[in-house]
């Protein structure tokens, strides 16, 4: 079965600072790994995902994501966090492998910038 | 272009009575997702479209909820009988292919938020 993790409920960063919202995952084959960020009173937002190849993936807003297989991680990075990055970040994975398989989201990570 | 649209963007409804959330897709869309999500919590998948297939209910909790999808754009979903617990944020979601063997990614409604008095 797949499943995300998502273990920190809340991470709490100075502004300036680099930043990691961590995710791990479960999947039967191949994994297709996706982040999502929602503002308050919106819906959620695609940010960037992980296909196939370079295990560094770069998205909006100043995001990146590494990819590490033998780890099944997907850990969302940000090398110096704004105020303006105070959100809630989901994760999300799909298999490549089967057009039957779901996409399943994560719990949510709290992400709280102070200035 | 415009993205999904959800509708109404609130909802305050007595206990017991039924509701119709509406949501369009964005246009080419074939996969149309619901989820439900309580107060800054996760994502509870409800129901899920993929073209003319059969949908995929698993998520729906009870069977005072059902949704339809027409013409394989607009959805509603519909709550009958609400209860209390029915409160929270109801969104939509909709992508170019299937959740399956596809990397393609969600694009979300803003939700409606319902209530329950």
């Amino acid at each position: 079965a797949q499943s995300v993790a998502q273990p920190e409920d809340q991470v709490n960063v100075a502004e300036g600072n680099p930043l990691t919202v961590k995710c791990t995952y479960s999947v039967s084959g191949n994994p297709y790994l996706f982040w999502y960020v929602q503002y308050p009173n919106r819906g959620l937002q695609f940010l960037l995902k992980y296909i196939t190849g370079d295990n560094l993936v770069k998205g909006s807003y100043g995001f990146e994501a590494e990819f590490n297989k033998s780890q099944t991680s997907f850990h969302l990075k940000k090398p110096s966090a704004l105020v303006s990055d105070s959100a809630l970040y989901f994760c999300a994975v799909t298999s490549r492998d089967s057009s039957a398989s779901k996409i399943i989201f994560g719990s949510g990570t709290r992400l709280s910038i102070r200035p | 272009g415009a993205g999904v649209s959800q509708s109404p963007s609130n909802k305050v409804t007595e206990k017991g009575k039924d509701v119709e959330l509406r949501c369009d897709p964005i246009s080419g869309h074939t996969a149309l997702y619901w989820y439900r999500q309580s107060l800054g919590q996760g994502l509870e998948f409800l129901i899920y479209f993929q073209g003319n297939s059969a949908p995929d209910k698993s998520g729906l909790p009870s069977d005072r909820f059902s949704a339809e999808r027409t013409g394989g754009s607009v959805s509603t979903l519909t709550i009958q009988r609400t209860q209390q617990e029915d409160s929270a944020v109801y969104l939509c979601a909709s992508s170019l292919g299937p959740t399956g063997n596809s990397n393609q990614p969600q694009h979300f409604g803003d939700g409606t938020r319902l209530s329950i008095l």
